[in-house]
């Protein structure tokens, strides 16, 4: 059964680092993408980026382009999500998200992680 | 690259058929076949209803379908049930590696 399991809540002071994690279980965690997505309160989806964990090969939003970092870390199949300094703008649940197809075609997610509540404030 | 999109809201009786659009231009929903739908109870994970414009996952009933007309998909809901009330939201490959959702739809069983 694939799954994704993501870390808990977190509760972070502007201008903290922030690393969240999402770990695969149930398939090959190197042959898929890995996608993130942010939802902030009351709000819709937002697309952050993907990044395939084979060999590290990210995409980003232009939205999110500097202010996240995604990485992963095979040997664990987990990915992560990070931030050097947050804001009180980046209070939002996030999702890791698996997509339908493995390889090429990354743009459609059928696994969702049950998202992390980051919460930034001072 | 901004969002797409959709109507705030959108309503029908049980048993109904009821249909959201999504709004793009030919840089992303014209321009290619990826389109996907999603639904999100509240407090819950979003769950992919629709992929590729008209495929639907195993476990998704088949009153669900999508279509693309030009820069607008559309995603019907066929005999509404309680348990379809719920945010709905459109995304599309946008190229440049670049993926975008819609601003969501809140559909409303009477």
């Amino acid at each position: 059964e694939v799954q994704l399991v993501q870390s808990g809540a977190e509760v972070k002071k502007p201008g903290e680092s922030l690393k969240i994690s999402c770990k695969a279980s149930g398939y090959s965690f190197t042959t898929y993408w890995i996608g993130w997505v942010r939802q902030m309160p009351g709000k819709g989806l937002e697309w952050i980026g993907i990044i395939f964990p084979d060999d590290s090969d990210t995409k980003y939003s232009p939205s999110f382009q500097g202010q996240v970092t995604l990485s992963a870390d095979k040997s664990i199949s987990t990915a992560y999500l990070q931030w050097s300094s947050l804001k009180a703008s980046d209070t939002a649940m996030y999702y890791c998200a698996r997509p339908v197809f493995s390889g090429g075609n990354p743009w459609h997610f059928d696994y969702w992680g049950q998202g992390i509540l980051v919460t930034v404030s001072s | 690259q901004s969002a797409l999109t959709q109507p705030p809201s959108a309503s029908g009786s049980p048993g109904q058929s009821v249909t959201i659009s999504c709004t793009g231009t030919s840089s992303d929903v014209g321009g290619y076949k990826y389109v996907s739908w999603y639904q999100q109870h509240p407090g819950k994970a979003p769950r992919l209803m629709i992929f590729e414009v008209n495929k639907r996952p195993s476990g998704v009933p088949d009153r669900f379908s999508g279509s693309k007309s030009g820069n607008t998909a559309s995603l019907t809901v066929s005999g509404l049930q309680a348990e379809d009330e719920a945010d709905y939201y459109c995304s599309s490959y946008a190229g440049s590696n670049n993926l975008i959702f819609g601003g969501g739809t809140k559909l409303t069983v009477l």
